[in-house]
């Protein structure tokens, strides 16, 4: 199947700071992207959608001033968590697919722990 | 829009037992099915997925499920688990209209005991 590698696979930061955390499909061109946030036991919860060259769709609920994400080509997105606080601790998975694909492929998450 | 049920948040069995993970859903469209699994600390991975044809698909590890359109359920099966198969699993659905964005369960947690 399709290759979809996230970094960093685990951060800690401290409060107030922003992290970035990247998503790249390294065997085919992503013209969607979706990130998800997943709580302990838990299931993933969508949090915004990306269009390559597209600001993303975030969901409800979703602050997108504090999630930025970037899609700006087709084998990268990237979200940033700005000025994170310790409630943002949690497992943010990616997962991409090209064009009228009706699978979409995940990486392999990032563990952030905001101290 | 669609849901995902999956009725238990547990299921504990012992090596070499059958298991069977339960999967409802609800559409109002025509939908595509998938099976997740979820090891520690990692994505997810692709098990099996139903888009159209035989109610029945296969994985390459033995696990297999059916599409009951009647009962909108697609249940997991597995004769005989190994320990390695303890992880969490994931039934999403997705409409099949062209959003493809999947909507995810709670998951199961499959614990296979020695």
């Amino acid at each position: 199947g399709a290759v979809v590698s996230q970094h960093p696979s685990w951060v800690i930061c401290k409060s107030g700071t922003s992290v970035k955390i990247e998503c790249r499909s390294l065997d085919f061109q992503a013209t969607t992207m979706f990130w998800y946030r997943q709580f302990p036991k838990q299931s993933l919860m969508l949090m915004a959608t990306s269009n390559e060259g597209s600001k993303a769709t975030y969901e409800q609920g979703v602050e997108k001033d504090k999630f930025l994400i970037n899609h700006a080509s087709l084998t990268l997105s990237t979200l940033t968590v700005t000025s994170a606080h310790p409630e943002d601790s949690s497992f943010y998975i990616c997962s991409a697919r090209w064009t009228r694909n009706t699978e979409a492929f995940f990486g392999q998450g990032t563990r952030l722990t905001v101290v | 829009a669609q849901s995902v049920t999956q009725l238990d948040s547990q299921v504990p069995v012992f090596e070499e037992a059958p298991v069977e993970l339960r999967c409802n859903y609800s559409s109002s469209v025509s939908v595509y099915l998938f099976w997740y699994v979820q090891y520690p600390n990692q994505g997810l991975q692709l098990l099996l997925k139903y888009l159209s044809g035989s109610t029945l698909v296969e994985s390459i590890n033995g696990f297999e499920a059916e599409f009951n359109k009647s009962q909108t359920s697609f249940h997991l099966r597995k004769p005989s688990v190994h320990i390695s198969d303890t992880a969490e699993y994931f039934c999403a659905v997705s409409d099949s209209g062209g959003s493809y964005i999947p909507t995810f369960g709670r998951g199961t947690s499959l614990i296979v005991h020695p």
